[in-house]
């Protein structure tokens, strides 16, 4: 059970736009905390997609954003494409654990 | 540039140790907080352990405070995890990851290196 929570799986066709969720509580993402995303292409180590709630590393698309709105926040990829196929990651920073916490991950199917 | 390479992991026994390393053959280890995340096999990521740039700081998830111990050798622009009275469910790619001071996130991750402990 993860501290925040994604729904295990999403697809999209090709072009189009999916949005993924991480929902956490008052003691990480509500307490203020920044929500950073990873995107881990199969059989690789994750990398940084996004970094305090909506910047981009250099290199990375302008078609990955993200979002956040009190305990929760969003990851939208617009212009699908077949390579965006990979598992992403929430992450944040819990107070009551003293630990930085990750979603289960959202497994991104490009139709 | 960072480059992350870590190694050590292998067959350990239930009860046993193991030595993970990462080495930076960048030049900028010291200035980074680093960290030590883990994957089970089809599982998601979990942090594990911290260490500060001077060491003077280290944090540990609850599951393997007692068990593990991280350090690092700025000199030698290595980050090492001990990993005593090993579990069945330590059995995962264990990944190095770097942090900047006054960061929340993982900016650079190694390709892992993984653990199995089994008899």
């Amino acid at each position: 059970q993860s501290v925040l929570t994604q729904p295990p799986s999403v697809s999209g066709a090709p072009g189009q736009r999916v949005t993924i969720s991480c929902t956490g509580s008052s003691s990480n993402i509500g307490a203020g905390w920044d929500v950073h995303w990873f995107q881990q292409l199969p059989g690789t180590a994750p990398e940084l997609l996004i970094y305090d709630n909506n910047n981009r590393p250099s290199g990375v698309p302008d078609r990955f954003s993200g979002s956040k709105s009190g305990a929760s926040a969003s990851l939208a990829i617009t212009g699908l494409q077949p390579e965006d196929e990979a598992d992403y990651y929430c992450q944040s920073y819990d107070n009551s654990l003293s630990a930085w916490v990750f979603g289960g991950g959202t497994k991104l199917t490009v139709l | 540039e960072v480059q992350l390479v870590e190694s050590g992991g292998g067959l350990g026994q239930p009860g046993g140790s193991l030595r993970l390393s990462c080495v930076d053959s960048g030049f900028t280890f010291s200035t980074y907080e680093m960290n030590w995340v883990r994957q089970a096999p089809g599982k998601g990521l979990e942090w594990v352990s911290y260490i500060s740039e001077s060491s003077s700081n280290i944090k540990y998830v609850d599951s393997v405070r007692g068990r593990f111990t991280v350090s690092r050798d700025n000199a030698k622009n290595s980050l090492f995890l001990q990993m005593s009275s090993l579990r069945a469910e330590d059995t995962a790619v264990y990944y190095c990851a770097t942090k900047k001071g006054g960061t929340t996130y993982f900016r650079h991750w190694g390709q892992g290196t993984l653990v199995i402990v089994s008899s």
